[in-house]
């Protein structure tokens, strides 16, 4: 039944390690996200997906890729991690781009980088 | 620079005590304003989408309205099941790709 998966729930990691989140949608979806909320409970996006067309907010380092094997998944790779990275990730998925085409989250990922 | 503010942070009410949470934007152009509910430890839900100043949606003991320059969610009559952070985001013409810019959220807890 669950629409946006991500796994794991929790990541626990030290600094300077190279870590994965995966995101899977069962929803036929063809947009796809990342969204970072830190600990002010503030929600930003990270990228968007669509079409093998990626958009990159320009504030995120070069250290976060997203990877994306198919329609349905969108994975977050984050490389050399450092304490600001510890944060909830979120995945969404929508189909389409448009306010009519409302997007789906995930349960998150609660990253812990110590 | 786009930018949505939400007022309260934070909003306790009794069960049964009605009232509204605000959401103020500044966009270059609206394509949409969006409601979220966040529960701890979820993902947001959705709620509500409008479009126009004017629009207004009803759910439940919610309904949203939206101006030119804000929107309100106005909570009638709340069960304590209400309480929740709500969270207010737009989607603005000329962004990349759907992506949603969000507020910090208003949280909202209703005693019974």
């Amino acid at each position: 039944d669950t629409a946006v998966s991500q796994t794991p729930k929790y990541l626990v990691t030290q600094m300077g390690n190279d870590k994965s989140i995966k995101c899977e949608q069962n929803l036929g979806h063809d947009t796809m996200y990342w969204y970072k909320q830190d600990s002010k409970k503030f929600l930003k996006i990270m990228f968007s997906y669509n079409n093998k067309e990626l958009i990159i907010n320009e504030t995120v380092p070069n250290r976060f890729s997203p990877k994306s094997p198919d329609k349905a998944h969108l994975n977050l790779h984050i490389n050399s991690l450092e304490l600001g990275d510890s944060a909830v990730y979120f995945c969404a998925s929508s189909q389409g781009t448009t306010p009519y085409n409302e997007q789906f989250f995930g349960p998150g990922t609660r990253l812990t980088v110590l | 620079e786009d930018q949505v503010t939400q007022s309260p942070e934070a909003l306790r009410l009794q069960e049964g005590e009605s009232s509204s949470l605000n959401c103020s934007y500044t966009v270059s152009g609206l394509r949409g304003l969006f409601w979220y509910r966040q529960d701890p430890g979820k993902g947001p839900e959705f709620l509500f989408t409008l479009y126009s100043a004017g629009e207004e949606k009803e759910k439940e003991r919610l309904k949203a309205t939206l101006t030119k320059k804000e929107s309100f969610l106005h909570i009638t009559a709340p069960k304590p099941e209400d309480s929740a952070t709500y969270l207010c985001a737009v989607q603005v013409y000329g962004g990349s790709q759907g992506n949603l810019i969000f507020g910090k959220g208003t949280k909202l807890s209703v005693k019974p």
